[in-house]
C-alpha cells in the first residue's frame, strides 16, 4: 500500500535541543495528523491539521500543513527525556477514508 | 470514559496453534482496523472494517482472519498459516463522519514459540 515519505528515520539528540521531522506525499491530503508512540504502547494523536498552510501548536510541539497539501512538518522545542518514542505522520483524504501512514521517526533523547 | 481496549497485553502461543486477539471500543466508531508492527518498523494494515458484517483485506492479510458481528468488537485470529506471527498488534477505530484520524488501543504483543 501507499506510504508517506517520512524523514529522518531516526534521531539521537541531547536534552534541550529542538527537533524537526517531515512527511511528503506524491498525492494531496485534506487532513494531516501527527501521532506519538511510546515504547510498548499504541500511537496517540498529538496534532491534527485541516487547512493548507495551517500552523498549530500543542505545548512544545508545532506542526504545519504544507501549502501544496502534499507535506507536513513537526517541530519539538526544548526536548526532554519523555519525548522519546516513535513519531508517525498520517494523511487522510476525506471523512471516513483510510489513513496513509509514514514509516515513523524514532526519537532518542540523551539526558 | 470512552476508549478502545485490546486484550491481553502479552500473549504466548505454541507454533501451530491459532490465537485470537480481542479489540473492543465504546466510542461508537463505525470503522475498525488491525495493524501489525515489527521492531523498528512502521504500521502494516492487516484487515479493516467500515461497517458491521463487512471487512476488507489490508496489505498483509494472509494467515489472519477477522469478524465484525458487533459494532463494538473486531477480533483478529492469527492462524497457523501465518509464517511469522510474533509481532506487536495494534487495533484502531475511527468515525466515518469526520476527519479525526484513528484512536488506537494499547496493543497486544504476541510471541509464538
Amino acid at each position: 500500500g501507499q506510504q508517506l515519505n517520512q524523514s529522518p528515520q531516526s534521531m539521537f539528540i541531547q536534552e534541550g535541543e529542538d527537533v524537526s521531522m517531515n512527511c511528503t506525499s506524491s498525492s494531496i491530503f485534506n487532513t494531516w495528523l501527527w501521532y506519538k508512540q511510546d515504547p510498548g504502547e499504541g500511537p496517540v494523536l498529538l496534532i491534527a491539521l485541516y487547512k493548507a498552510g495551517e500552523l498549530t501548536s500543542n505545548g512544545r510541539l508545532t506542526a504545519q500543513f504544507g501549502i501544496t497539501r502534499k507535506d507536513s512538518f513537526l517541530n519539538i522545542s526544548a526536548s526532554i527525556p519523555s519525548d522519546v518514542g516513535i513519531y508517525f505522520c498520517a494523511g487522510q483524504l476525506t471523512s471516513g477514508s483510510r489513513l496513509t501512514f509514514g514509516e515513523g521517526t524514532q526519537l532518542t533523547v540523551n539526558p | 470514559d470512552g476508549g478502545i481496549t485490546q486484550s491481553p497485553k502479552y500473549l504466548f502461543r505454541k507454533e501451530g496453534q491459532n490465537v485470537t486477539l480481542s479489540c473492543e471500543q465504546n466510542l461508537n466508531h463505525d470503522a475498525m482496523y488491525w495493524y501489525r508492527q515489527d521492531p523498528g518498523q512502521g504500521l502494516r494494515l492487516i484487515y479493516y472494517s467500515q461497517i458491521v458484517n463487512d471487512f476488507q483485506k489490508g496489505d498483509i492479510a494472509e494467515g489472519y482472519s477477522v469478524s465484525r458481528e458487533k459494532k463494538e468488537s473486531f477480533p483478529l485470529t492469527v492462524t497457523s498459516a501465518q509464517k511469522n506471527p510474533t509481532a506487536f498488534y495494534l487495533c484502531a477505530s475511527s468515525t466515518n463522519r469526520a476527519n479525526y484520524g484513528y484512536t488506537f488501543g494499547s496493543g497486544t504483543r504476541l510471541t509464538v514459540v
